[in-house]
């Protein structure tokens, strides 16, 4: 079945930092792919998203590339802050498969000043 | 104005007791899901309804009842509730089964003791 990978966190890195966080998928067809966020204490916010091979994301600095060869969705951020402190979520669904959403266990990230 | 809401936002409760959750969206979305998110973030789909009908039940116990009166609501009844019910609920909607993007609501922390 559809499923997705993300790299264990927790990551911690200092400001101003470059950031990567992986995630992979597996899926039958053509997924869109996603990236949510949840900062502490509220619930996911859309980050991002993907809807086809090559297409590239990106907002607030963020910015993940669907690569259908290596079925992968990282997510980048040149220069983290600390208000980016926060559980990042990559997420996948297959259109027309009544939308069932299948996320990674989460990557937590800490920026610290 | 709020897009996805529930209430409440925290629900302590005792084991064994009753209790419901309330979703509500005012995007005018035909879709609506049900999300727990456990201790360790890890987000798992629970129940899709679309213009009032189930369209994903995943393996939950039966103990947990989704309810939907209108398009625009999904309440989710819960009975004899067990420690292990302790989570994060998250309700969220998206415009069809079609369409990709969901969007989520606040959270309601619920902890059985």
């Amino acid at each position: 079945g559809d499923s997705v990978t993300q790299m264990e966190g927790p990551v911690t890195l200092s400001e101003e930092a470059f950031l990567t966080i992986n995630c992979t998928y597996t899926a039958t067809g053509y997924p869109s792919l996603f990236w949510y966020v949840q900062y502490p204490g509220e619930g996911l916010q859309l980050l991002l998203k993907a809807t086809k091979a090559d297409d590239k994301g990106s907002n607030k600095g963020f910015e993940a590339t669907y690569r259908k060869e290596t079925t992968s969705f990282h997510l980048e951020k040149g220069s983290v802050q600390v208000s980016d402190s926060a559980v990042y979520f990559c997420a996948l669904i297959e259109p027309y498969n009544n939308n069932d959403m299948r996320f990674g266990a989460g990557t937590r990230l800490t920026v610290k000043p | 104005d709020t897009a996805v809401s529930q209430t409440p936002k925290y629900l302590v409760t005792q084991m064994g007791n009753d209790k419901s959750i309330k979703c509500e969206q005012n995007l005018g979305h035909d879709t609506m899901y049900w999300y727990k998110q456990d201790s360790k973030k890890f987000l798992k789909i629970m129940f899709s309804y679309n213009n009032k009908e189930l369209i994903i039940n995943e393996t939950v116990p039966n103990r947990f009842s989704p309810k939907s009166p209108d398009k625009a609501h999904l309440n989710l009844h819960i009975n004899s509730l067990e420690l292990g019910d302790s989570a994060v609920y998250f309700c969220a909607s998206s415009p069809s089964t079609s369409t990709d993007t969901q969007y989520f609501g606040p959270g309601t922390r619920l902890t059985v003791l």
